[in-house]
C-alpha cells in the first residue's frame, strides 16, 4: 500500500499570513495514464470532508484562490496565501494512483495563533 | 446540487452486524463509483470500500475483508454497507462519497460496544 505522510500534523497561524502543508506519498503517484492523482481534502470542526484540489493542482468549484496545490512525483504542499478565520480544520491528502486502497496521510490541524 | 444521505447507524454488540444505506440526489447516479469512507472519534479518514457503476467490481480495506459488502441498487440511486462481525475497531463515523470522494454525505455513526 502507498503510504502518505504529512507534516506538520498542528500547524498554529496568525489571521493573514501563509500556511504551508506537506504530503510525501511511499512510491511515486503518476499513474500510467500520466496522470497524478494526489487530492487535498479540508475537514472543518464537525463538518464532512470537502475536495479542495484534485490532480495536485487543480481546485474544485467553490474553493477560494488562496488555496493552491503543486508538486510531483512522491513530494506535494497545499498552501494557503493568507488564512482566514473560516480555514480552521484539519487537512487531508489523499493518492487515488495506486488503488486499493486509496489511503490518506496522518492530517494536519490548522489552528488559528 | 450533488446529495448524498447516510443512515443506518447506530450502537451494536461486538459480533453483531448492522446495514447502512447512502442515497444521493442530484447526478446521475449509475454514471459514478461510490465508496464508503470511515473516521474513527478523534482519528483521520480511513477509505473503506467501493463500487464500480453497474456493481460488476467492488474493492475493500484489508481489514474489513470478509466482514462487509458493499451494493448499490442504481434505481433507487442507493448504495449500502453490509456490516457483519463487528469489532469494536469499527466504531466510526461512516462517509458515503462520490466519484472517488469528489463529494461526500453527512456521514452516520456506527458504535461498537457491549
Amino acid at each position: 500500500d502507498v503510504v502518505m505522510t504529512q507534516s506538520p500534523l498542528s500547524l498554529p497561524v496568525t489571521l493573514g499570513q501563509p500556511a504551508s502543508i506537506s504530503c510525501r506519498s511511499s512510491q511515486s503517484l503518476v499513474h500510467s495514464d500520466g496522470n497524478t492523482y494526489l487530492n487535498w481534502f479540508q475537514q472543518r470542526p464537525g463538518q464532512s470532508p470537502r475536495r479542495l484540489i484534485y490532480l495536485v493542482s487543480n481546485r474544485d468549484s467553490g474553493v477560494p484562490d488562496r488555496f493552491s496545490g503543486s508538486g510531483s512525483g512522491t513530494d506535494f504542499t497545499l498552501k494557503i496565501s493568507r488564512v482566514e478565520a473560516e480555514d480552521v480544520g484539519s487537512y487531508y491528502c489523499m493518492q487515488g494512483t495506486q488503488w486499493p486502497p486509496y489511503t490518506f496521510g496522518q492530517g494536519t490541524r490548522l489552528e488559528i495563533k | 446540487e450533488v446529495q448524498l444521505v447516510e443512515s443506518g447507524g447506530g450502537l451494536v454488540q461486538p459480533g453483531g452486524s448492522l446495514r447502512l444505506s447512502c442515497v444521493a440526489s442530484g447526478f446521475t447516479f449509475n454514471n459514478y463509483w461510490m465508496s464508503w469512507v470511515r473516521q474513527a472519534p478523534g482519528k483521520g479518514l480511513e477509505w473503506v470500500a467501493n463500487i464500480k457503476q453497474d456493481g460488476s467490481e467492488t474493492y475493500y480495506v484489508d481489514s474489513v475483508k470478509g466482514r462487509f459488502t458493499i451494493s448499490r441498487d442504481n434505481a433507487r440511486k442507493s448504495v449500502y454497507l453490509q456490516m457483519d462481525s463487528l469489532r469494536s475497531e469499527d466504531t466510526a463515523m461512516y462517509f458515503c462519497a462520490r466519484d472517488h470522494m469528489r463529494d461526500w454525505g453527512q456521514g452516520t455513526l456506527v458504535t461498537v460496544s457491549s
